[in-house]
C-alpha cells in the first residue's frame, strides 16, 4: 500500500492567491514526521515545513503552513499569497519513527505547482 | 541547519563506467542517505549509511551496484558502477539532524549515462 499519496498532479494558482496541496498517508507508527520539500527545476530539494506527529498545533513557517489533521491522516502544504518563484514540484514526505522502520524517508509522488502572472 | 555540498554537480558518462559521487556535510551526522530520482519520478532511498558500519541497502539496490564509503561523521561517497543508460538519474545525498528532526538534501549530483 501506498505509504503517501498526492492525488493531485498539477495544480494552477494565480499570483498572489492561496493554494493547497494535499497529502494523505498511511502508517500504524504512532511516531511519525511528516515533511515537505520544494523542487525546482534545478533538482534540488528544498525543505519547506515539518510536522511531527505528537505535535499539537500545526506547523508554520512564513508564507507556508501545514494543515495537520490526524485523525484524517492528512497533512496538506498551504501556501499563502503565491509568487512566481513557488512554481516547482511539491513533495510529500514520511518518516515512521522507530527503528522499525528505519528511520526512512518515504516521498509521494509530487505535484507540481505552476503560478500565473 | 545543515550545509550539505555534493560533487559532481553533473556528469555525462559512457555505459560500462564507473562514477563516485561525493558528499560533505558542513557538521557531524550519524545517519547519511543516498537517494536516486529517475527522470519525472519521485526520491527513491538507495541506502543509508551509518559511520562505521556497513551501509544499509533497500530493496532493489545492491551494493556492487552501488558501493558506498563513510570514512567519517561528515563524508560519504557513492558510486553508481557499470554505468548503463537506465542510471540516468538525479542522485542525491541526505543527512539528519536529530536535534530539529528534520532532514535535508544536497545540491544533487545530475548523471546522464549515453
Amino acid at each position: 500500500a501506498q505509504k503517501i499519496t498526492q492525488t493531485q498532479p498539477g495544480m494552477f494558482v494565480q499570483e498572489k492567491e492561496a493554494v493547497t496541496l494535499d497529502c494523505t498517508y498511511d502508517t500504524s507508527d504512532p511516531s511519525y514526521g511528516l515533511f515537505w520539500y520544494k523542487q525546482p527545476s534545478s533538482g534540488e530539494m528544498i525543505f519547506l515545513i515539518y510536522q511531527g506527529s505528537y505535535d499539537q498545533q500545526n506547523a508554520t513557517e512564513g508564507r507556508y503552513s501545514l494543515n495537520f489533521q490526524k485523525a484524517r491522516k492528512s497533512a496538506n502544504l498551504v501556501i499563502s499569497a503565491s509568487q512566481l518563484g513557488d512554481s516547482a514540484m511539491y513533495f510529500c514526505a514520511m518518516r515512521e519513527g522507530t527503528m522499525e522502520y528505519g528511520n526512512k524517508l518515504v516521498f509521494g509522488a509530487g505535484t507540481i505547482l505552476r503560478v500565473k502572472s | 541547519s545543515a550545509v550539505i555540498s555534493q560533487k559532481p554537480s553533473r556528469d555525462i558518462c559512457q555505459r560500462g563506467t564507473s562514477l563516485t559521487i561525493q558528499c560533505q556535510v558542513d557538521s557531524q551526522v550519524t545517519m547519511m542517505f543516498w537517494y536516486r530520482q529517475q527522470p519525472g519520478q519521485s526520491l527513491t532511498l538507495i541506502a543509508t549509511a551509518n559511520q562505521g558500519s556497513e551501509a544499509t541497502y533497500e530493496s532493489g539496490f545492491v551494493i556492487d551496484k552501488f558501493p558506498i564509503s563513510r570514512p567519517n561523521l561528515t563524508f560519504s561517497t557513492l558510486t553508481v558502477s557499470n554505468m548503463s543508460p537506465e542510471d540516468s538519474s538525479i542522485y542525491l545525498c541526505s543527512s539528519r539532524d536529530f536535534i530539529t528532526d528534520t532532514q535535508y538534501f544536497g545540491p544533487g549530483t545530475r548523471l546522464t549515462v549515453l
